[in-house]
């Protein structure tokens, strides 16, 4: 059975600082992995979407990777900004696809400090 | 291009009562989610449909709850009757076959009380 397990479950950085949030997977057999962020009382935002050919991605200051063997993900965010506050949701698509199901992790809830 | 809409933002009724929500996928994405995400929780799939067959509904309480999709489009998601374990947000999505990403609509925030 996949799980998806995201550490820490809370982080507070001052602005400015470069930070990482880590996901990992148990089983490595995944279609793709989609990180989001959710705003409070609010749905969820696609951030980047890697396939499980790919290693990374990158959109302005977010860069995602993906080491399907070790069954683990990272979200590197660049230069925070009080923005950026939010929960950081990691999701795996297992198998071929078919399923359509997405796994998630619990999401990191991270606040930037003016 | 729009998003995956959804309706009402919030509900609050009394246990037992019935509540129905509504979903518009993006156009031209045949496959249709509705998740369901308890506080401090990440989202747990309720109900796949594609196009308007429901492909997997093994999560889904079929005691209380029920979910169509009329002429593979729109879908609604209906609890009959409500308890307090089933406030929480429930969440549509749509995805497209071209490359599996998920679309999320905002949610309705459901309160039993």
């Amino acid at each position: 059975k996949q799980e998806v397990t995201q550490i820490p479950a809370a982080l507070s950085v001052p602005e400015g600082e470069n930070l990482v949030l880590n996901c990992s997977f148990t089983d490595s057999a995944i279609y793709n992995l989609q990180w989001f962020r959710q705003d409070p009382g609010k749905g969820l935002t696609s951030l980047l979407l890697i396939q499980s050919s790919q290693r990374e991605q990158t959109s302005g200051r977010l860069n995602a990777s993906l080491d399907k063997s070790s069954g683990r993900s990272t979200l590197y965010i660049a230069a925070s900004q009080p923005g950026d506050s939010a929960t950081y949701l990691c999701a795996v698509r297992p198998g071929s696809g078919n399923t359509g199901k997405l796994i998630f992790g619990q999401g990191t809830t991270l606040q930037v400090k003016p | 291009e729009a998003g995956v809409v959804q309706s009402p933002r919030y509900k609050i009724i009394e246990k037992k009562q019935p509540v129905a929500f509504w979903c518009n996928p993006i156009s031209g994405h045949n496959t249709l989610y509705w998740y369901r995400q308890n506080l401090g929780q990440g989202p747990e799939l309720l109900i796949r449909y594609e196009n308007e067959e429901a492909v997997d509904d093994s999560q889904l309480p079929k005691d209380r709850f029920s979910a169509e999709r009329l002429k593979g489009v729109d879908s609604t998601l209906k609890i009959q009757p409500a308890e307090l374990g089933d406030s929480a947000v429930y969440l549509c999505a749509s995805s497209s076959t071209a490359n599996y990403g998920y679309t999320f609509g905002s949610g309705t925030r459901l309160t039993v009380v």
